[in-house]
């Protein structure tokens, strides 16, 4: 089967510091997405983990344990804008490139 | 550089009509897929393809149908609409494995 666990809303303050975790069993496994999704509108890709180890882009950072399930986005200097939903989508291990998608966790930034 | 489009942006269907929601891609992706997304919950896979011709099921099949005829088009049919497919429903395309998929702007669906 295929379980995704996400918290479902985190709250933070402007400039702050973020971890989202998320914790995966999937029958295959070939890397792990992380998408961000505004209030109405369609997910963007933030991105992508296939080895072990942390992904640093700009403010975003991602991380990745394949022996654990377990992942994590870290998110630097928050500003207003990173208020969104963040989802977690770990990849099958076939090539078209199955993801299942957890439900999300919906973060709010506040002043 | 369009990306993936979808039309219409929002829909109001009565029980038993059918519509289809069109989905092109101008970044000849080859693999296309179809989501919805009911409130406060993840995307849920209808159906993907992974080259014109060849479609297949993901999780959440019933009740819809797809064809993928090129390689830019892939539309989704409901042919007897009902009240539990009111949703948003998000098409995207992808290069294959290990690639971002890119998502259209979505289409609200409300079913009455």
């Amino acid at each position: 089967g295929q379980n995704i666990d996400q918290p479902t809303e985190m709250t933070a303050t402007e400039g702050a510091i973020v971890q989202i975790n998320c914790t995966y069993q999937t029958s295959g496994f070939n890397g792990l997405f992380w998408y961000q999704q505004h209030a109405g509108e369609a997910p963007t890709f933030l991105s992508y983990n296939v080895l072990d180890g942390l992904e640093e882009k700009g403010r975003f950072s991602s991380f990745l344990s394949r022996s654990k399930g377990y992942s994590y986005l870290l998110l630097k200097e928050l500003q207003m804008k990173d208020s969104a939903s963040y989802l977690c989508a770990p990849s099958g291990n076939t090539g078209f490139q199955k993801l299942v998608f957890g439900t999300g966790t919906r973060l709010l930034v506040s002043p | 550089n369009a990306g993936v489009t979808q039309t219409p942006k929002f829909r109001i269907l009565k029980i038993g009509q059918s519509m289809t929601l069109q989905c092109t891609q101008d970044m000849n992706h080859n693999y296309m897929y179809w989501y919805r997304q009911d409130p406060g919950m993840g995307l849920k896979l209808i159906y993907y393809s992974v080259g014109a011709g060849i479609t297949d099921k993901g999780e959440v099949p019933n009740g819809y149908n797809v064809s993928r005829s090129t390689t830019e088009d892939f539309p989704l049919r409901l042919e007897l609409a009902a009240p539990s497919q009111t949703s948003v429903y998000f098409c995207a395309s992808t290069t294959g494995k290990g690639q971002p998929q890119h998502f259209g702007d979505g289409t609200r669906l409300s079913i009455l």
